[in-house]
């Protein structure tokens, strides 16, 4: 049973444009969510987070929205590089754990020049 | 400074061998974990180590698989007889840990090792 789920398992975009990447989840008992994006042959690579008591989170040109009553985040690129091709993973970890990450499957988000 | 380093990189095993991961963690992170990722998928949590302590190990998928950090840093993943299923990108962790900073949470990972097993 995937707790943390993101649909889409590709997204192409133009650059300059914004790219919008999906995350759903089902535990409710996540307080703290994170997004990372992995470049082939090299771990994951902490993105932005977001904490359960706020509803968004920004950080130069990328934010991440936090809808606790959909259970749903989303991570916004403004505006979107070349640079930015990357896959990008949802994570989520809950209080009273180790705080061990529990990931989404991924997306792979391509940036057209 | 350095960030989190594993080898082998790569390890190809023969079914039945075993096999050593090493990672080592960012200085003075206390929190070290292991992540197991299937190709095409998210990385799934192994287990989970404060200083030298094993404080969680629910997410070893048999009892082929051991982890150890004698000396509160560098931790060896084992895999013992490994199988055709074990074939996978481990991953390590570490995240400093201090009490009221959210910052706790973020995990700084390796490049991984890419191990098959034939």
């Amino acid at each position: 049973d995937q707790q943390v789920k993101q649909n889409s398992p590709s997204l192409s975009v133009q650059e300059g444009r914004i790219s919008i990447l999906n995350c759903d989840y089902t535990n409710s008992m996540f307080d703290y969510f994170l997004w990372y994006k992995k470049y082939p042959a090299e771990g994951p690579t902490f993105l932005i987070s977001i904490s359960s008591i706020k509803d968004k989170n920004e950080d130069g040109r990328f934010t991440v929205f936090l809808n606790k009553s959909a259970k749903h985040l989303s991570l916004h690129i403004v505006p979107s590089q070349p640079g930015d091709s990357a896959v990008y993973f949802c994570a989520a970890s809950r209080s009273g754990s180790a705080r061990q990450l529990t990931f989404g499957s991924g997306t792979q988000l391509t940036v057209l020049p | 400074g350095a960030g989190v380093s594993q080898s082998p990189r790569y390890k190809v095993a023969k079914r039945g061998q075993d096999v050593a991961l090493r990672c080592d963690p960012i200085s003075g992170h206390v929190s070290l974990f292991w992540y197991q990722q299937a190709l095409g998928q998210g990385p799934e949590f192994l287990t989970y180590f404060q200083n030298e302590a094993q404080l969680d190990k629910s997410g070893l998928p048999s009892d082929r698989f051991f982890a150890e950090r004698p000396e509160g840093s560098v931790s060896t993943l084992k895999i013992q007889r490994t199988q055709q299923e074990d074939s996978a990108v481990y991953l390590c962790a570490s995240s400093l840990v201090r009490s009221g900073l959210a910052r706790a949470y973020e995990q700084y990972f390796g490049p991984g090792t890419r191990l098959t097993v034939t």
